[in-house]
């Protein structure tokens, strides 16, 4: 079974604080994904990694940054979080080869509240 | 532009009452079709990938079929553990680095 795996269920941070979000996967994946969830947006891309140490953005890149020094290992990163970021965050794997290529396998999410 | 448009945006049943769900798309070339059922507060959990018109699959009570311009979620016999909103994301085939486009989802809620 895919497992990704998210190191906060719910957090609380403070407005200009620095946040990282971390996300694990064990499927060897090349590809991961951090969205944010809000209700009437839907699901909203911010970044993707296809490979180690390579980022591409997604629709709302602003205010946030990623790194992926392992494979298995992507970060979110707020760098001064701001009210609006408050929101479900989503992070997402998955393989580009092989019988199930392409499907995205989902963590469990992290409620972030910023006051 | 491509884009995935879900309908209805919610759907109420008894349970028992079978019923469909929609997902409409316009991308360049699909190269993929995915369905996902989400519970309140957690991640979307993968159910099924469509790759070509004419495709099914089915799992307990869902059914996803695929056409050209849209793929169906049939769910038989419905029961109360059903409820859930359920996702619809295609790939297009331009697309070599797994990005998906996500519709914004139908609310299914199934009253015993």
């Amino acid at each position: 079974d895919v497992k990704v795996t998210q190191s906060s269920r719910y957090l609380v941070k403070r407005t200009g604080e620095k946040v990282f979000l971390e996300c694990v996967q064990d499927m060897d994946h090349e590809n991961m994904f951090w969205y944010r969830q809000d209700p009437g947006l839907g699901l909203r891309l911010i970044y993707f990694s296809y490979d180690v140490k390579m980022k591409e953005k997604g629709d709302i890149p602003e205010g946030y940054s990623v790194s992926r020094e392992k494979k298995e290992r992507f970060s979110l990163i707020l760098e001064s979080a701001s009210t609006n970021q408050t929101s479900m965050y989503l992070c997402a794997s998955s393989s580009s080869w092989g019988q199930g290529r392409d499907t995205q396998y989902f963590g469990p999410g992290t409620r972030l509240t910023v006051l | 532009e491509d884009q995935v448009t879900q309908s209805p945006e919610a759907l109420r049943l008894q349970e028992g009452e079978s019923s469909s769900l929609n997902c409409s798309y316009t991308v360049s070339g699909l190269r993929g079709l995915f369905w996902y059922r989400q519970d309140p507060g957690k991640g979307p959990e993968f159910l099924f990938t469509l790759y070509s018109a004419g495709e099914e699959k089915e799992k307990e009570r869902l059914k996803a079929t695929l056409t050209k311009k849209e793929s169906f979620l049939h769910i038989t016999a419905p029961k109360p553990e059903d409820s859930a909103t359920y996702l619809c994301a295609v790939q297009a085939g331009s697309s070599n680095t797994g990005k998906l486009i996500f519709g914004q989802g139908t609310t299914l809620q199934v009253k015993p």
